[in-house]
């Protein structure tokens, strides 16, 4: 691994199927993030952590979930897939502390949901 | 929380020429400005940022430009070239959380 690394790449998914997109870095990175991206909506922060064992909800986090038990792990789950979750979904990271730093994106997920 | 606005939408412009893409941000205790450049199907990078103590900031045919009065920041690209053809967004980082708020895009076309 290196850098930061979605899995799976892309995933057709039936409605009300629960789904768990993977992320996995190992920059040790403090911060983690999950974007969704839709066309003419940019990137829209879904759900965050600052350091393992914390998460934060993002402007979009309904029918969404996260976790982090540790520092290089960071899934996201949806609990019942909705066709309104079609999307490309991008993982990052930030491994700066404080105000400043740029993000490490995965290469991202993309998931249709029919 | 911070909210980012991106002018224009889309951008065509001649090989050669320039291309301007600006941004307003909401929060005056945002320090920190990157802008991320998207081809079509790839991640976004990182091609430029600048934080709130510094006004300008060069690198070879992109620049950016910071107005704290403003509260608006601007990416410049001289000389454009057709590889320079992507989606670009700004971003702002808040000054308590340390999260990126997103414009939502600017799409550029260099013809050629």
């Amino acid at each position: 691994i290196a850098g930061i690394t979605q899995a799976p790449t892309s995933q057709i998914l039936a409605a009300g199927r629960r789904m768990t997109l993977r992320c996995t870095q190992d920059m040790r990175h403090n911060a983690m993030y999950w974007y969704r991206q839709d066309l003419g909506l940019g990137l829209r922060l879904i759900h965050y952590s600052n350091t393992a064992g914390t998460t934060g909800k993002g402007e979009v986090p309904d029918g969404y979930s996260v976790s982090r038990a540790n520092t290089d792990d960071f899934p996201l789950t949806l609990a019942s897939a909705v066709p309104s979750q079609t999307s490309v979904y991008f993982c990052a990271s930030r491994g700066s502390s404080g105000g400043s730093g740029g993000y490490t994106f995965g290469s991202g997920t993309r998931l249709t949901v029919v | 929380g911070e909210n980012v606005e991106q002018h224009p939408s889309t951008l065509s412009v001649q090989e050669g020429d320039s291309a301007v893409i600006k941004c307003t941000y909401s929060d005056s205790a945002s320090n920190y400005f990157p802008w991320y450049k998207q081809e079509l199907g790839k991640r976004p990078q990182l091609i430029i940022d600048i934080r709130s103590n510094v006004g300008e900031k060069k690198d070879q045919r992109i620049a950016v430009t910071l107005n704290k009065t403003a509260k608006h920041f601007s990416l410049h690209i001289t000389e454009t070239q057709p590889e320079d053809s992507a989606v670009y967004f700004c971003a702002a980082l808040g000054g308590d959380d340390y999260k990126l708020s997103f414009g939502a895009g600017t799409t550029v076309t260099v013809r050629a």
